[in-house]
This record gives structure tokens, sequence and C-alpha cells, in this order.
């Protein structure tokens, strides 16, 4: 079983939609969590980081369910520029995990 | 521009020579990791390094694969006698402490063997 784990997608949604991904991971001494996007060639950048009371910033909110060993990052009112794949990282040693990303494609 | 630099940007190499990968950490932090990533594949660990030593180079081919931090300079990942399954995007990341923190990646090096 992979460390960690997405829906690879496309989630192909409308601009103005509201999307959520999740990321399952196998680790439960995983201690830290982070969300990154990764533009076509480009490198990831980091989105935000997952604690344990959850946390927003603007239209992006991640949630932490440690009982069930998932993430999840909410998207809301999709743009066009948030098209990007979406990579999920789990730390609990020195070597963060990365899962292999969700593609999201905002159209008009 | 504080952020992760790495160079070059794109290497072009034939088949049997080297290939030398170039990384600047961010202001500040001491540990580096090496990533290889493939199309349409994810982030593959290769190497993690803090100034002058190898931490864990558990997911660096065993062979033509080598990596160094040293105490002054940029961290170099070397790959010799390349083959065409070399070619990838290379990232380097830096981050101020172990996998707990944050990490910041450089643009990458993307490696075409022909």
């Amino acid at each position: 079983r992979k460390e960690v784990e997405q829906d690879p997608g496309p989630f192909n949604v409308p601009e103005g939609a509201t999307v959520a991904f999740n990321c399952t991971y196998s680790n439960s001494a995983s201690q830290s969590f982070f969300w990154y996007r990764q533009d076509c060639r480009k490198e990831p950048k980091l989105l935000m980081s997952v604690y344990s009371s959850g946390n927003e910033d603007g239209r992006f909110t991640a949630q932490l369910n440690r009982a069930s060993q998932y993430i999840s990052l909410l998207i809301r009112d999709s743009k066009l520029s948030d098209s990007a794949t979406y990579l999920c990282a789990s730390g609990g040693s020195y070597i963060p995990t990365f899962g292999r990303g969700t593609s999201l494609i905002v159209h008009p | 521009n504080a952020g992760v630099m790495q160079n070059p940007r794109h290497l072009v190499r034939r088949r049997g020579q080297e290939a030398r990968l170039r990384c600047s950490p961010m202001k500040g932090h001491s540990h580096v990791y090496w990533y290889r990533q493939l199309p349409e594949e994810g982030l593959k660990f290769m190497v993690y390094l803090q100034k002058e030593n190898i931490i864990d180079e558990s997911g660096m081919p065993k062979e033509r694969f080598s990596a160094e931090f040293p105490k002054e300079g940029p961290s170099i990942l070397r790959i010799q006698q390349v083959v065409r399954g070399d070619s990838a995007a290379y990232f380097c990341a830096s981050s101020l402490g172990q996998g707990w923190y944050e990490q910041y990646f450089g643009p990458g090096t993307r490696l075409t063997v022909t």
C-alpha cells in the first residue's frame, strides 16, 4: 500500500464551483501535512500546511482527520487559474512523503 | 531572491556523459532534499542531506548517482554515465528542519539524455 494516496482525477469543474480533494496516508505516526500546487512543467509550490484544527486561507480550506487518516483540501469559487495538480504530503520522520497528485481543470 | 536556486535549468547530455546538477538552498536552510519526477508521475525521493552529511540516500540508485552538500557551496547531484532512462525533472527542496517542516522547491533541472 502506498504511504500517501490521491485520486489522480482529473476533476473537471466550471468556474465558481466548489471542489474537494482527499488524500489518505498510511503512517499513523505522521505528524505534519501539507498541500502543494504544481503547474505543468513547474516546481511544486507550498499552498498550505494542515493543522489539527484545520487551516483556511481565502478560498482554500484544509482539514485533517486523524481517526480516518486523511487530509482534505476544499477550494471554493474556483477560478480558471486554479487549474493545476495538487499534491499532498505527510511528514512523520525526516522525509516527507508525497502523493502523486490530483489534477484539477477549471473551465469557463 | 532568497528562494531555492537550481542550475542549470535545462541540461542535455549524450549517453555515457556525466551530469552535474546544482542546488543552493533558501537562505537559512541547512536541509536539502533531491527528488526526481517523470512526466505524469509523482515526486520520487532520492536523497536527504545536511551540510557535509548524507542523512538518507535510500531513494537513490546504488550505481552512477551520488550527492554531496559541502560546507561551502551548493549541493550537487551527480549522475555518471547517463542513460536515456535518466531523462527527467530533478527538483531540489530545502527546509529549516527535518520532515515535519515545510519544504520549498527550486525550479528544477530538466535533464535530457540523447
